[in-house]
């Protein structure tokens, strides 16, 4: 049973062009989360998704940010016009079922660095 | 606010110690706590999942507490050895609407042989 898994593992843009973050979750889990982990800093969510469906997108910035789980394939983080401040590590997670009593399991992550 | 913290930020130890790592949060009104392990430009791993009604939980040489009133949990690591050296994370989750977790900033152990 493949873990979450994400892609690219690294991705560099120039400011200005788009970035576009993959992340396929564990096999019968239908429960997204986005985090992004800045240099020095913690991890923070971003958005929750469940197929089809965006369940809590208050840690997304509110321009520029996008991010979707479609009924098919991967979910998608989007970020558009990215600026040197976008550069972080971006995890994805998921889980059998949303909040209360299960475990979040994390990909390996995708390092987005903006020059 | 809902926050939650981690001390010491960093820990230094000699191969062979037991040693403990403390995360408090906030509020207490929480689903559930998971200890993470992040090695450097690594994702996480997830170490123990303790849920509300749980005083504690076990896996090998970890064992994590909790203690809701107090709003405090506890990475106890026994015999500690050079491979545990990795940052470790708490994360809280408070579940109802909000699926996510909310992590501390971890803290950064090295065991030295």
């Amino acid at each position: 049973n493949a873990g979450v898994m994400q892609n690219p593992r690294h991705l560099v843009r120039r400011r200005g062009q788009e970035a576009r973050l993959r992340c396929s979750p564990m096999k019968g889990h239908s429960h997204v989360y986005w985090y992004r982990q800045l240099p020095e800093e913690g991890l923070k969510f971003m958005v929750y998704l469940q197929k089809e469906n965006i369940i809590d997108e208050s840690g997304m910035p509110k321009e520029r940010f996008s991010a979707e789980f479609p009924k098919e394939g991967p979910s998608i983080l989007r970020i558009q016009q990215v600026v040197r401040g976008d550069s972080a590590a971006y995890f994805c997670a998921s889980s059998t079922k949303g909040v209360s009593y299960n475990e979040q399991f994390f990909g390996p992550g995708t390092r987005l660095t903006v020059l | 606010k809902q926050e939650v913290t981690q001390i010491p930020a960093a820990l230094s130890v000699p191969e062979g110690e037991n040693l403990v790592l403390n995360c408090s949060f906030t509020d207490s009104a929480i689903y559930n706590l998971q200890w993470f392990r992040q090695d450097p430009g690594k994702g996480l791993t997830s170490l123990l999942l303790i849920q509300s009604s749980q005083r504690e939980q076990t896996s090998g040489r970890l064992n994590a507490s909790l203690d809701k009133s107090s709003g405090r949990s506890t990475l106890y690591i026994a015999a500690s050895q050079p491979g545990d050296s990795a940052t470790y994370l708490c994360a809280v989750n408070y579940g109802g609407s909000q699926g996510n977790l909310i992590f501390g900033k971890g803290t950064k152990l090295s065991v030295k042989p």
